[in-house]
């Protein structure tokens, strides 16, 4: 069974700081892999979409990477803002459309 | 362009009443999903769809059934709602499971079982 697993649970940054999320997953055989904003009491805005067959995608201040073989994913946020501050959750799919969400890592950027 | 909408937002329910929770969307994706959010317990996936008339169990299905009449519809049907079943509830599409494209996602239904 897959399990996805979100290191740390939190995280307080000043505002400016670059900062890492991480993601591991236990069954390497994914389809891909999503990176998700949910914002409080809100639904979930996907960020970025990295297939198995890539090792990274970027989107503005975003870049997430994907090391398949080790099962881990980070995502990379430059120059943070307040703005950032939400809860980034991490899904992994297989071929068949399952996914297994983590439980998230809750940012905040301080001013 | 309306994406994937949830109805209704809120819904408080008494122990062994049914109701259905909508989710409609206007992408024509095939793909349609049901999870529910749970704190420490994050998305899990109650049922799934990879098209019309075609549904298949999640990680956690008991309590709950689905049909998929028309690509837009894919509503939720409690039978008989318990306190278990408290939890905010949330609809995802994606164009297809093959093409590699993103889950989109409903702002969720946030549902109390007394």
């Amino acid at each position: 069974k897959q399990e996805v697993t979100q290191i740390p649970a939190a995280l307080s940054v000043p505002e400016g700081e670059n900062l890492v999320l991480n993601c591991s997953f236990t069954d390497s055989a994914i389809y891909n892999l999503q990176w998700f904003r949910q914002d409080h009491g809100k639904g979930l805005t996907s960020l970025l979409l990295i297939q198995s067959s890539q090792r990274e995608q970027t989107s503005g201040r975003l870049n997430a990477s994907l090391d398949k073989s080790s099962g881990r994913s980070t995502l990379y946020i430059a120059a943070s803002q307040p703005g950032d501050s939400a809860t980034y959750l991490c899904a992994v799919s297989t071929n068949a459309g399952k996914s297994t969400f983590g439980d998230g890592t809750t940012l905040t950027v301080k001013p | 362009n309306a994406g994937v909408t949830q109805t209704p937002k809120f819904q408080v329910l008494k122990t062994g009443q049914s109701m259905t929770l909508q989710c409609a969307q206007d992408m024509n994706h095939e793909y349609m999903s049901w999870y529910r959010q749970d704190p420490g317990m994050g998305l899990r996936l109650i049922h799934y769809s990879v098209g019309a008339g075609i549904t298949d169990q999640g990680e956690v299905p008991n309590g709950y059934n689905v049909s998929r009449s028309t690509t837009e519809d894919f509503p939720l049907r409690l039978l008989s709602a318990a306190p278990s079943q408290t939890s905010v509830y949330f609809c995802a599409s994606s164009l297809g499971t093959g093409l590699n494209q993103p889950q989109h996602f409903g702002d969720g239904t946030r549902l109390s079982i007394l």
